[in-house]
């Protein structure tokens, strides 16, 4: 199967530590994004490239978030110093750029 | 800046009656609009979208929506509901296929047997 593939699915740290996420794409897709995702709402944009370039990163989105996507293929989301408020599920998605975005299935953080 | 409302959080609704799920957009450019559905334990997936031409977008398990300019909706309908269709319903909307997609906070429905 070539969907999109997240990793971790779970991680549980400890308030002040960094976590990093790792999203894959599908192989053809040259448009990434990040969302986040807390219980009952639905996803707020994080950010998103087009091949390796950052096109656009929310304004809302803490400077302890940083994604990178170095070879316009895989990408990582590192979150440092990690809050309590960071708690959430962490969602990938790719595209063509034709409006459908396929999803993975999340990376869920937990910061006790 | 773009922004979606769905007025209804929950929806519950017995098996093989009728369902709307709201959903009202503002955007002060072109607009395409979508629904994504989260069934248990899964990930989002597409279920129907409107780029362009007929305002009316169906998708292939029998739900519908309808592009209304003048209201700025995009109401999500479907005649008769099965068991299956219970899951999260998430309305979104971009101002450019391949930006960035704004999604509402979404919609619970619950189908009773």
């Amino acid at each position: 199967d070539t969907g999109v593939s997240q990793d971790p699915r779970h991680k549980i740290t400890k308030r002040g530590q960094n976590v990093t996420f790792r999203c894959d794409p599908i192989s053809e897709h040259n448009r990434l994004y990040w969302y986040r995702q807390t219980l009952g709402q639905g996803p707020e944009f994080l950010t998103y490239f087009q091949n390796e370039a950052q096109l656009e990163k929310s304004r809302l989105l803490s400077d302890r978030f940083s994604a990178e996507r170095p070879k316009g293929s895989f990408s990582t989301l590192e979150i440092q110093r990690t809050e309590q408020g960071d708690s959430a599920m962490y969602l990938c998605a790719s595209s063509l750029g034709t409006g459908e975005l396929f999803f993975g299935e999340g990376s869920r953080l937990t910061v006790l | 800046a773009q922004s979606v409302t769905q007025l209804d959080s929950q929806v519950p609704v017995f098996e093989e009656a009728p369902v709307e799920l709201r959903c009202n957009y503002s955007s002060s450019v072109s607009v395409y609009l979508f629904w994504y559905v989260q069934y248990p334990n899964q990930g989002l997936q597409l279920l129907l979208k409107y780029l362009s031409g007929s305002t009316l977008v169906e998708s292939i398990n029998g739900f519908e929506a309808e592009f209304n300019k003048s209201q700025t909706s995009f109401h999500l309908r479907k005649p008769s509901v099965h068991i299956s269709d219970t899951a999260e319903y998430f309305c979104a909307v971009t101002s450019n296929p391949g930006d960035k997609v704004i999604f509402g906070p979404g919609t619970s429905l619950s189908v009773i047997p």
